[in-house]
């Protein structure tokens, strides 16, 4: 398994501005994971992060608003550009061993409330 | 489009008693099914997996079924416990690029006292 860490663990922020999530695992993991969960609704994933290449993005979601950095394998970070109230959710970063990687291992998440 | 749907947004069991947790899906191309428990303000954790060539999967007091003529799976928790209280994500794997799994929107399991 893996031990994973959020910062920050939740945060209130101003419409029209940016906010950096950071995600610290305490082993190396090949594959890292950005997901959202709305209220009420399922974990989205946003996109995969592995290191040395760049991420890849799912349908609906883009580099210039989810910019993602994967600058070795133990660190990760999430930036939600230019935020309006429909970015409110919480963000989570997971990770997985590649021969296993249905069996993923999250963080405690993000609580971001824009207002 | 939900291509991992769970129908009950909650469901209340008595403590000792069978909990069954359902779930449907629409895409055949699905090879892992697993099952994600969630406490507030923790992020999910793995509970159990099985194979879209199996139809069951036991580790102790969990054990999933899979269906795949009918595209459903269930989770079974006996007996129910109080700190089985949590929300109980079902997912898919899809191959492809990046082997991503898709979550459904979670059922809310209360265990009654």
């Amino acid at each position: 398994s893996a031990v994973i860490s959020q910062k920050p663990s939740r945060d209130i922020c101003q419409r029209g501005t940016s906010l950096t999530i950071q995600c610290q695992v305490d082993s190396q993991v090949t594959m890292m994971f950005w997901y959202r969960q709305q209220p009420g609704q399922s974990l989205t994933l946003i996109a995969t992060a592995n290191q040395g290449s760049e991420a890849t993005y799912e349908s609906g979601f883009v580099i210039d608003k989810f910019p993602i950095s994967r600058p070795n394998l133990t660190f990760s970070t999430l930036t939600v550009s230019n935020m309006s109230p429909e970015d409110s959710s919480i963000y989570l970063c997971s990770v997985a061993v590649r021969y296993r990687s249905y069996e993923q291992y999250f963080g405690p998440g993000t609580r971001l409330t824009v207002t | 489009d939900q291509q991992v749907k769970q129908n009950s947004p909650s469901l209340s069991v008595q403590e000792g008693r069978i909990s069954i947790l359902n779930c449907d899906y629409t895409n055949s191309m699905f090879d892992y099914f697993l099952w994600y428990k969630k406490y507030p303000a923790e992020g999910p954790t793995f509970l159990i997996s099985i194979s879209s060539i199996k139809d069951k999967n036991e580790d102790g007091r969990f054990t999933v079924f899979l269906n795949k003529s009918a595209k459903h799976l269930s989770l079974h928790i006996v007996p129910s416990q109080p700190g089985d209280s949590a929300v109980y994500f079902c997912a898919a794997r899809s191959l492809g690029r990046d082997d991503k799994i898709i979550f459904g929107k979670g059922t809310r399991l209360h265990i009654l006292p």
